[in-house]
Parts: C-alpha cells; structure tokens; sequence
C-alpha cells in the first residue's frame, strides 16, 4: 500500500531557531501533499496544501512566512517552522493522496512531535 | 467553510459493551472517510464510503453513510482494549477532520 514517511519523528529546539520536516511517498508519486497541525487533545488541523512545483496554499490564519513549505519533487514535500516559539509546539503531520478503489484516499506519515523550549 | 462535528466527543466504555461515534457535516461530501488514532500515534485509515445509504463492516467495526451524505456513523460491537483511541471521520473535498470521539475502555 501507500506509505509516507516523516523525519524527524521528534525534535526539541531552543526558542529562536529553525526545524525542517520532510515527508515523503515511498512507493508512490505525490504531486500533491499536505500539512496538518494536532495540538493536544484536538482534531487535526489542515494548515497548508503543498504543490509539485508550485507555490503552497496556506489555510487562513496560517503564515506562510512563518511555515515554509517547499515540494520540490514527487515524493518530497518539507515544512519549515522559522523562528519557531514555544507556540508552535505540537504534532505536525503530512498526508498525501493516493487513489485507491474508487477514490482518493489520504495517507498519513507517522507525524513529528515538536516542542519548542 | 465545511464543518465536521462529531459526538460524543468523549466516550467510556466498559469492555465487551457496543460504542457509536456520529459524524455530522455542515455540507453534502462525495465520501467519507474513517480514521483511528491510538493514544500517541497517527491517524490511520480504516475505511473510505462513497454511495449513499452504504453500509460496510470490517469484523466488529460497522460503518454507515447517511442516504443524504451527510453524516456517517461508526459502530463497534463488544469493544475491546485495542479498541481504545480516537475516532476522526474526514471529509475529503475540504480535507477536514471530524472533531474526533474518544474512546476508553475500562477492563
């Protein structure tokens, strides 16, 4: 089946810095991937749709000046937390789209957990 | 923009007892889609329904699609311990989760 991966898994950084994340489909093409953000105890949050050589598309309310996302081939989509804040800690997750029967269906990487100190 | 409610939001269960999630959406969807995420995990997808009216089962686990497509509602028969997590139902035009029902099992 569809699998997609994340890396980091998690990661902890000081106030200030910059964490990259990268998703990825293993076995198959994606020219479409998107971002997803769970704070504890919530739903998922759909913060942005990554396009293959495009520009992504940005949620209201998310910046995309501050969450950088660059899908630079059909199997790589990375989101970049700048300056990132104690606020920003939470579980990011990408999916992707796969067509499996008679639709689409979402596949989930394993998520990254961020906590920002 | 598309809302998707689900309720209960939280739900406890003595084990061996049936448990209903109901997912509501504020739109018409062209399917849904079930998700399961244990405590610390991942959303993982259990299943996708596309045809009004439809009904599937995957052992003890029930799912229905409402003849209008716009609601859905997950059945599990004599939960179990594995059973435990949360529940999101999906709407994939809009890529939006259900609020998700938690479900504990007490031994």
């Amino acid at each position: 089946g569809a699998v997609v991966s994340q890396h980091p898994s998690w990661v902890i950084c000081k106030s200030g810095t910059s964490v990259k994340i990268e998703c990825r489909s293993l076995d198959f093409q994606a020219t479409t991937m998107f971002w997803y953000r769970q704070f504890p105890k919530q739903s998922l949050m759909l913060m942005a749709t990554s396009n293959e050589g495009s520009k992504a598309t940005y949620e209201q309310g998310v910046e995309k000046d501050k969450f950088l996302i660059n899908h630079a081939s059909l199997t790589l989509s990375t989101l970049t937390v700048t300056s990132a804040h104690p606020e920003d800690s939470s579980f990011y997750i990408c999916s992707a789209n796969a067509y499996v029967g008679v639709g689409e269906t979402q596949y989930f990487g394993p998520g990254t957990r961020l906590l920002v100190l | 923009g598309q809302q998707v409610m689900q309720i209960p939001q939280y739900q406890h269960v003595q084990e061996g007892e049936d448990f209903t999630t109901y997912c509501n959406s504020s739109t018409t969807l062209s399917n849904i889609q079930w998700y399961k995420q244990r405590p610390g995990g991942h959303p993982v997808f259990l299943i996708q329904l596309v045809k009004s009216g439809e009904v599937k089962k995957q052992k003890r686990l029930t799912f229905q699609f409402g003849e209008a497509k716009k609601n859905s509602s997950l059945h599990i028969t004599a939960t179990q311990t594995t059973d435990v997590g949360t529940y999101f139902c999906f709407g994939n035009e809009k890529l939006t989760f259900g609020t998700g029902t938690r479900l504990t099992i007490i031994p």
